[in-house]
């Protein structure tokens, strides 16, 4: 099985809320990633958590507070976010980082108003 | 960084026909993925191609790691093969992956 999970799908959020988005994998895979995309963009990489260990933050506002609470599961806590950061938020997962295949969940689609 | 470019960005095909998306990439590379993003945003791992060639069905996908170029064939394409197709890769010595614009493909019926 080569699914990764992410809730909730859809979210619409004001500037002043706080949400979480939650991705999960049961692969065994020990990386794990957040990709955030524009519409008519490819994904971009945000975080990168590597044995439950934050590895790469692309330079992310402190707005976006990623979690590895365990090796399945991945959170993105949002707060005080701009209606610019409406994008299509992705997870993926690997076997482990540089040479393995990255499989992607369905994402969330974020609104901020 | 590593610089990904794929060609043709857009790409219109009555069905039944074939076609041929390229990636170039300017450094050398451990990882080289192609997917396929449908409508609803849900990126579809096609091939995981970092030499060599695969084929699966009637898509197939050669990677020329020394001239560093990729290209994925579609045969007797379908309307469900409608979406934006991605290139990515991973520049060695690095652990990010690096996505080009895509191609968009639309097959008319």
């Amino acid at each position: 099985d080569t699914e990764v999970t992410q809730t909730p799908k859809h979210l619409v959020m004001g500037m002043t809320n706080k949400k979480s988005l939650k991705c999960e994998q049961h692969m065994g895979h020990r990386a794990m990633y957040w990709y955030k995309q524009k519409a008519k963009k490819p994904p971009e990489l945000m975080f990168v958590y590597s044995y439950e260990k934050l590895s790469i933050n692309e330079s992310v506002p402190s707005r976006f507070s990623p979690e590895c609470p365990n090796s399945s599961l991945l959170n993105l806590h949002l707060h005080a976010l701009q209606p610019e950061d409406s994008a299509l938020y992705l997870c993926a997962s690997s076997q482990d980082l540089n040479y393995y295949e990255q499989y992607f969940g369905p994402g969330t689609r974020l609104t901020v108003t | 960084g590593i610089q990904v470019e794929q060609s043709p960005p857009d790409l219109i095909l009555q069905e039944g026909a074939n076609s041929t998306l390229r990636c170039n990439f300017s450094d050398s590379v451990n990882n080289l993925q192609w997917f396929h993003q449908n409508p609803w945003g849900q990126l579809i791992n096609l091939f995981y191609i970092p030499s060599g060639t695969k084929q699966n069905g009637r898509l197939s996908a050669t990677t020329v790691a020394t001239e560093r170029y990729s290209l994925l064939y579609i045969s007797s394409s379908q309307t469900t093969d409608s979406g934006v197709y991605f290139c990515a890769v991973v520049r060695s010595g690095s652990e990010k992956l690096v996505f080009g614009k895509g191609t968009k493909l639309t097959v008319n019926p």
